[in-house]
């Protein structure tokens, strides 16, 4: 099991484009939260997915959205990029059962600068 | 609202030192805390949660619920230590869904 994995590692856009990033859970994982890192400062959540659904959201605007797959995987979109948007997105897995006291497993992360 | 303060950025000791690593947090229901741990070069991890009351490579938390506080501590300071330090709190939502908090973080550094 390689676990969570993201694509792509590294990403540069320009202010103002749309960016998509990728995520696989770990195995055996039904739940995707995704998290945006600046540097210096610790993981902020975006959102989590579970059933394809959207449950719960963090104080982000409209511009970050996303999606879960059947499979489970997600992708986190952003549009109208900002010169704010420019971190290190991380996205975790997690087993729904497993209720308050789960572990998350995390990926690698994707850097995403805008210029 | 839920919200996690690491109030050191950095914390440098001595191999064999005692480490404290703060966290205090505020949530008006029961958390669930957890201590994530992020080596160089290598993904954010879970070191250990209060729940399971365990000791995960020396280091041990309680959680203090008058004090509002879920310290790492861990007697003796191993270089292997060196990493930054994620305090989280996982708190329940409407509807049965949790969200996570994290601290801004703690560079323990431990100097040879």
């Amino acid at each position: 099991d390689a676990g969570v994995t993201q694509s792509p590692t590294h990403l540069i856009k320009t202010r103002g484009q749309q960016v998509t990033l990728r995520c696989s859970p770990k195995s055996g994982h039904d739940t995707v939260s995704w998290y945006q890192q600046a540097l210096g400062q610790g993981p902020q959540f975006i959102f989590q997915y579970y059933e394809e659904e959207e449950r719960q959201r963090g104080n982000f605007p409209d511009r970050f959205s996303g999606h879960q797959f059947p499979n489970y995987s997600s992708e986190l979109n952003v549009n109208a990029l900002l010169l704010g948007d420019s971190a290190l997105y991380l996205c975790a897995s997690s087993l729904a059962l497993a209720g308050a006291s789960y572990e998350q497993y995390f990926g690698p992360g994707t850097r995403l600068t805008v210029t | 609202a839920q919200r996690v303060t690491q109030p050191e950025k950095l914390l440098s000791v001595f191999k064999g030192a005692p480490v404290e690593l703060k966290c205090n947090y505020s949530y008006s229901g029961s958390p669930e805390l957890f201590w994530y741990v992020q080596y160089s070069r290598q993904r954010l991890q879970l070191l250990l949660r209060h729940i399971s009351r365990e000791s995960i490579k020396g280091f041990t938390a309680d959680l203090n619920k008058g004090e509002t506080s879920f310290h790492l501590k861990k007697p003796f300071a191993q270089e292997e230590d060196s990493a930054m330090y994620y305090c989280a709190l996982s708190g329940w939502r409407s509807g049965g869904y949790q969200k996570v908090t994290f601290g801004t973080g703690t560079k323990l550094q431990v100097i040879p």
